[in-house]
């Protein structure tokens, strides 16, 4: 899977609009972005992915260059309890092999909300 | 009702003992994992079974013993801890490949 790297920290204002980029330079044509978030002593918990086109759903938006090799997930309106680790993963999107389902996490970006 | 559960939550015990950690999934989901939080943070997976067969075997000293009896269960079995063991252990579930994974709340294994 191609390697992703993302800011190590961002903080964002609470109410306002939460911009966390993730770099993918190497992704392959059939890896699909995938954005995960772990606050703090919880298990990790799934946000939303995209393959090339923008995606939304209730907990964020996906923005995915035309290139691929960037994408942004946006908070619109981050609150006290986005406050967490956001995980950027590129994957394979196959059944077979030894990456069946594989999410491989790296660092993450640490956000956090204040009042 | 939670999706991903495991128990227990805590876990304190010496080295060289052997314990288990359980995770059940009321998700029918067919696909279920184990993956291990080091003192850096670093998720890293350890195994992944798909109805009941083991289909991904990360490099894992042989001490770890996954078992699924059911679809629906996955037990992390572990011999001979060793302080380097101590961790949160997460159980994660999906359906097919989706890359949906739904985890638990974590096991926080201490060994002293």
């Amino acid at each position: 899977d191609a390697k992703t790297t993302q800011p190590p920290s961002m903080d964002c204002a609470e109410g306002r609009a939460a911009n966390l980029p993730c770099n993918h330079s190497t992704i392959s044509g059939n890896e699909y972005v995938y954005w995960y978030r772990q606050i703090h002593s919880q298990g990790p918990q799934y946000i939303i992915h995209g393959l090339k086109n923008n995606e939304t759903n209730e907990m964020a938006s996906l923005i995915i260059t035309e290139d691929r090799k960037s994408s942004t997930l946006i908070l619109p309106h981050a609150t006290l309890r986005d406050t967490a680790v956001y995980y950027c993963i590129v994957r394979v999107a196959s059944a077979g092999g030894t990456s069946y389902g594989k999410l491989t996490f790296g660092q993450g970006t640490i956000l956090t909300v204040h009042p | 009702d939670t999706a991903v559960s495991q128990t227990p939550k805590y876990l304190v015990t010496q080295m060289g003992n052997d314990k288990s950690i359980k995770c059940e999934q009321n998700l029918g989901h067919d696909t279920m994992y184990w993956y291990k939080q080091d003192s850096k943070k670093f998720l890293k997976i350890m195994f992944s079974y798909n109805n009941k067969e083991l289909i991904i075997n990360e490099t894992v000293p042989n001490r770890f013993s996954p078992k699924s009896p059911d679809k629906a269960h996955l037990n992390l079995h572990i011999n001979s801890l060793e302080l380097g063991d101590s961790a949160v252990y997460f159980c994660a579930s999906t359906q097919g490949v989706t890359g949906e994974l739904f985890f638990g709340e974590g096991s926080r294994l201490t060994v002293l």
